[in-house]
């Protein structure tokens, strides 16, 4: 099972508004990414947890706060966004210490900031 | 150093052809080289990689062609059909660079066949 799931598909918020991304995977991988995704770009890397600690922190404002409960779950809690966070939101996962090997990604949270 | 260039940005092929995305790296560090499909609204799909170790992997109709000398390496597909149109980003990294062997992506090449 190479499944990556992410909930929810599409996300309307207000700037004003208190949000969470929620991103789950059984593949026994303690590895896992948040990339921010605008249309026609690449995934831009965001942060990346290994055995469920922040070790990358891409520059990333504060208004999205990543957490990760435990080594199957990982969410993004967002806060007073702007218009142009608007995007695709991916998580991925991989085996740890691999690097870029093998990193699944799930299908993706659709984000509108009005 | 950090750069993978891909090209083309576009890509019309018709049905039955074969299609040919091209990239190059900077970064001599780099020992894995994905590629992943991506359809509209969807997610990036793993679809093929290569380590340095061989010059060529096949699957189906899915083949990359590594050149370590030059620093480049392709995607081609053969047998194109409209279904394999898509995004498709390469990809590179260091398979066991730990947190630092993050993945560095192309900007992409849109494929469109046409029946």
């Amino acid at each position: 099972d190479t499944e990556v799931t992410q909930t929810p598909k599409h996300l309307v918020m207000g700037m004003t508004n208190k949000k969470s991304l929620k991103c789950e995977q059984h593949m026994g991988h303690r590895a896992m990414y948040w990339y921010k995704q605008k249309a026609k770009k690449p995934p831009e890397l965001m942060f990346v947890y290994s055995y469920e600690k922040l070790s990358i922190n891409e520059s990333v404002p504060s208004r999205f706060s990543p957490e990760c409960p435990n080594s199957s779950l990982l969410n993004l809690h967002l806060h007073a966004l702007q218009p142009e966070d608007s995007a695709l939101y991916l998580c991925a996962s991989s085996l740890p210490g691999t690097g870029g090997m093998g990193q699944y990604f799930g299908p993706g949270t659709r984000l509108t900031v009005t | 150093q950090q750069q993978v260039k891909q090209s083309p940005q576009s890509l019309i092929v018709q049905k039955g052809g074969i299609s040919i995305i091209n990239c190059a790296y900077e970064n001599t560090a780099f020992d894995y080289f994905p590629w992943y499909q991506q359809f509209p609204g969807k997610g990036p799909a793993l679809l093929i990689a290569i380590r340095p170790d061989v010059s060529e992997k096949k699957e189906g109709r899915f083949t990359i062609s590594f050149n370590k000398s030059a620093k480049q390496f392709s995607l081609h597909i053969m047998d194109s059909q409209p279904g394999d149109s898509a995004t498709y980003f390469c990809a590179a990294s260091r398979a066991y660079g730990g947190s630092q062997g993050n993945l560095i992506f192309g900007k992409g090449t849109k494929l469109s066949v046409k029946p």
